[in-house]
């Protein structure tokens, strides 16, 4: 049983746009949420992560939001870039640095 | 954040052999590390928590006596895959979480190769 659903599994995006992935999950001793950023070849790299207490938080150009009654976060990334190329992970931390990941996103940003 | 290396990067063995992947936390004393399987174009699996001084706790599913774990020290833990078949190719990650944090930072990972 999958912990965390993550979709879409790709996603084209042209350079300048936003790309927006979703994720949800069922339970709810999650209490953190983070998303990485993997290139190929590389071990993920951590985003921007989220608690439960707090609907959105933005970073830079990275912004999550968190709807905790609907079981559901997403990543937006704005102004999307062709070096935002790369696939990403949300995850959901249980029990002491236990990790779910997400089934990943490979995003193509096209010049 | 944590500075997390790995080694080997790319390893190449043939079927029966055992090998060795180092994870080493460069910058803070980690009395847990993890390790995760990654097959290509898939998600991350937790394979087993190794903890420093003790035995390692593996994930259902996970065969301990071919995934072998040693955490001997507060900044080295092993993974040794023994008699290694095609079907254990795979990236292996590791990770360490800080404490006190919910942070968890990922090694470059190493991709091992069964012929």
């Amino acid at each position: 049983q999958q912990q965390v659903k993550q979709s879409p599994q790709s996603l084209i995006v042209q350079k300048g746009g936003i790309s927006i992935i979703n994720c949800a999950y069922e339970n709810t001793a999650f209490d953190y949420f983070p998303w990485y950023q993997q290139f190929p070849g590389k071990g993920p790299a951590l985003l921007i992560a989220i608690r439960p207490d707090v609907s959105e938080k933005k970073e830079g150009r990275f912004t999550i939001s968190f709807n905790k009654s609907a079981k559901q976060f997403s990543l937006h990334i704005m102004d999307s870039q062709p070096g935002d190329s790369a696939t990403y992970f949300c995850a959901a931390r249980y029990n002491f640095n236990k990790f779910y990941f997400g089934s990943g996103t490979k995003l193509n940003v096209k010049p | 954040g944590a500075v997390v290396s790995q080694h080997p990067s790319w390893v190449i063995c043939k079927s029966g052999t055992s090998v060795k992947i180092e994870c080493r936390s460069l910058d803070f004393q980690a009395t847990t590390m993890f390790w995760y399987r990654q097959f290509p174009k898939q998600s991350l699996m937790l394979m087993a928590t190794s903890n420093e001084g003790s035995k390692a706790t593996y994930e259902q599913g996970v065969e301990k006596d071919k995934f072998l774990i040693n955490h001997a020290s507060l900044t080295l833990s092993t993974l040794t895959v023994t008699s290694a078949h095609p079907e254990d190719s795979s990236f292996y990650i590791c990770s360490l979480g800080l404490a006190g944090t919910y942070e968890q930072y990922f090694g470059p990972g190493t991709r091992l190769t069964v012929t």
